[in-house]
């Protein structure tokens, strides 16, 4: 049972390129989102979807894009990566009571 | 919308003492409040979860008590264990879905053997 899967894990990326950092989940969830994660912060909700062709911003949406074609699947897209992108980004696949997390990728913006 | 604050920061304790974490939030609605712990370089994990019908709730070392007229629920540990030294984070969430939650900005506890 894979859970959340996102690649990559690692990713170092110059300033003003772009990159999409992968999702998946097998729990058939129609709730999915991403998060970013700072040093002495919090998660921070970056965007969500309530299922397949819906989205919607979060907490700090800027510089980000999303999109949900199918169940499975919520890719996040960097369109011109910046320093202040530099963080963790978990994505989750959540139950109404029970957010399952991926394992993270860090994204380093140089 | 909703705003999590949680106190302290950091925790330090003594092997087989008690810590206690706080979080308030603002949005009266939210009602469901759960709480993740965080490992070095692993994603959080769910430990313990309450729901507004309930005041407090029990699982082995770890509780956590709500009060919704001042809008505050803690998580308490007892008889810390080394390998309770985490990251723990609460969350707000409303009547929706728990990945719409608000998170407060972590406690790292560190329990001295």
């Amino acid at each position: 049972n894979a859970g959340v899967t996102q690649t990559p894990k690692f990713q170092v990326l110059k300033t003003g390129q772009s990159m999409t950092l992968q999702c998946a989940q097998d729990m058939n969830h129609e709730y999915m989102s991403w998060y970013r994660q700072d040093p002495g912060m919090g998660l921070r909700l970056i965007h969500y979807s309530v299922g397949a062709g819906i989205t919607d911003q979060g907490e700090v949406p800027n510089g980000y894009n999303v999109s949900r074609s199918t169940t499975e699947d919520f890719p996040l897209r960097l369109l011109s990566a910046a320093p202040s992108q530099t963080s963790v980004y978990f994505c989750a696949s959540s139950s109404r009571y029970t957010i399952y997390f991926g394992e993270g990728s860090w994204l380093t913006v140089v | 919308g909703e705003n999590v604050e949680q106190h302290p920061s950091t925790l330090s304790v003594q092997e087989g003492d008690s810590a206690v974490i706080k979080c308030t939030y603002s949005d009266s609605a939210s009602n469901y409040f759960p709480w993740y712990k965080q490992e070095l370089g692993k994603r959080p994990q769910l430990i313990i979860d309450i729901r507004s019908n309930v005041g407090e709730k029990k699982d082995q070392r770890i509780a956590v008590t709500l009060n919704k007229t001042a809008k505050h629920f803690s998580l308490h540990i007892t008889e810390t264990q080394p390998e309770d030294s985490a990251v723990y984070f609460c969350a707000a969430t409303l009547n929706t879905n728990a990945g719409k939650s608000t998170f407060g900005d972590g406690t790292t506890l560190t329990v001295k053997p």
